[in-house]
């Protein structure tokens, strides 16, 4: 199976809370999970990325949760500002194939 | 910090006409790769090229699509016989290695192309 299931489809949060996307996946043979983030009209960037032998990973106010067993992983983005208003995508590859499989994107609102 | 430079920015075309959209991958790069997104929707896999070949294709990426690599520096995608349908943005990526860890894909800003 080589889809990526992701959600909410949208979420709004106040100014400093903690948005939390969650993504599932199936194939066992993907190797690499990245997070983008796309701004209307501009092309998806890499935000964060994780392997799945680490269950955690931080990079600023980005962080990645990683469960193996289950199959998951989500993004939690800490005290969360207007400026992080955008669609985030989660999605997988796996080295055999040269190829990303995206999530269907969580449209993120922080308000003020 | 290098950039995937993709031109034109928004073409429309009538259905049935050829349209080529094209990309400067980012320098030292290896792999490139077309994705398209229909408005609204998740960003789907096209096709991924590599040492002037089509290593992988969607099932998306038919007979009418083609890419090509013709001088050393662009990566074009030419879609034949445009159809209603193929109206999304197209977004081009490049990475410099078998994307592992947090090598990463770097994406151009997209052409959107309209078909009418």
């Amino acid at each position: 199976q080589q889809q990526v299931k992701q959600s909410p489809q949208s979420l709004i949060v106040q100014k400093g809370g903690i948005p939390i996307i969650n993504c599932a996946y199936e194939n066992t043979a993907f190797d690499y999970f990245p997070w983008y983030q796309q701004f209307p009209g501009k092309g998806p960037a890499l935000l964060i990325a994780i392997r799945p032998d680490v269950s955690e990973k931080k990079e600023g106010r980005f962080t990645i949760s990683f469960n193996k067993s289950a199959k998951q992983f989500s993004l939690h983005i800490m005290d969360s500002q207007p400026g992080d208003s955008a669609t985030y995508f989660c999605a997988a590859h796996y080295t055999g194939f040269q190829k990303l499989v995206f999530g269907t994107g969580t449209r993120l609102l922080v308000s003020p | 910090e290098p950039e995937v430079t993709q031109t034109p920015s928004h073409q429309v075309t009538q259905m049935g006409q050829e349209v080529i959209l094209r990309c400067v991958p980012i320098s030292n790069h290896l792999y490139f790769y077309w994705y398209r997104q229909i408005l609204g929707q998740k960003v789907e896999f096209l096709v991924s090229f590599y040492n002037n070949e089509i290593s992988e294709k969607s099932e998306i990426f038919d007979d009418q699509f083609s890419v090509e690599r013709p001088d050393g520096s662009n990566f074009t995608l030419k879609i034949r016989s445009t159809k209603l349908e193929d109206s999304a943005m197209y977004f081009c990526a490049s990475s410099s290695l078998r994307a592992t860890a947090s090598y990463g894909y770097t994406f151009g800003s997209g052409t959107r192309l309209t078909v009418v």
